[in-house]
């Protein structure tokens, strides 16, 4: 597998508090990608990152900021978090920008908004 | 803009039988198709992929796919099914350039011993 860490894993909060999700891979590959997976819509993309703060919006960023410091940690931030944003949320990595390469997933986390 | 669909929520199969999990797309351009599966509680692996070339593709654990251009479909299929092969499986398509992958909503695959 792929050395990938999401943390928390699981996470229960209310309504209107930030929330802070973290992503730490030890593969050293430039690619970051946040997802959000929700019954019937399969994986959709928040933001992702092609470099050391280089990022840029997917299609559901709306509510939802990143930050990439450092190559191997992408964080991605609800500034106030809502009940629509319960879901699940995946981290993935990828070598290169080619769209023939595969991404890389890690394993979730499950965040409940109150 | 670029669309996958899995026709199926939900397959049932028993073991030993062959399985099928349909998957169709509608992209501009030449597409690379891969297939993913996902356990409970963990994350997505790769499980193979259509770039060029043969029409067959094969990967991990004995699944392999069939793209048919003129029907733009890519067909995860396995010959004997295993109650291990229970999971929910997502099709993904990129455009031929950048990795701006859309997935489809997930099939279950249920095998019955």
């Amino acid at each position: 597998d792929a050395g990938i860490t999401q943390s928390p894993r699981h996470k229960v909060t209310e309504t209107g508090t930030p929330v802070t999700l973290r992503c730490h891979q030890t593969e050293n590959h430039r690619y970051m990608y946040w997802y959000r997976q929700d019954p019937g819509h399969g994986l959709r993309l928040i933001h992702y990152s092609y470099g050391v703060k280089d990022t840029d919006k997917g299609e559901v960023s709306d509510g939802y900021s990143v930050s990439r410091s450092k190559t191997e940690d992408f964080l991605l931030t609800l500034e106030s978090a809502t009940s629509s944003q319960t879901s699940v949320y995946f981290c993935a990595i990828s070598e290169s920008v080619n769209s023939n390469q595969p991404q890389h997933f890690g394993d979730g986390t499950r965040l409940s908004i109150l | 803009a670029q669309s996958v669909a899995q026709p199926e929520d939900q397959v049932n199969v028993a073991e030993g039988n062959p399985l099928t999990v349909k998957c169709t797309y509608s992209v501009s351009g030449n597409p690379y198709l891969f297939w993913y599966v996902q356990y409970p509680n963990r994350g997505l692996q790769f499980l193979l992929k259509y770039i060029t070339g043969d029409n067959l593709v094969k990967g991990s654990y004995g699944f392999e796919a069939e793209f048919n251009k003129s029907q733009t479909s890519f067909h995860l299929k396995k010959p004997s099914a295993l109650v291990s092969d229970s999971a929910l499986y997502f099709c993904a398509v990129s455009p031929n350039y950048g990795q701006n992958f859309v997935f489809g909503p997930g099939t279950r695959l249920s095998v019955l011993p």
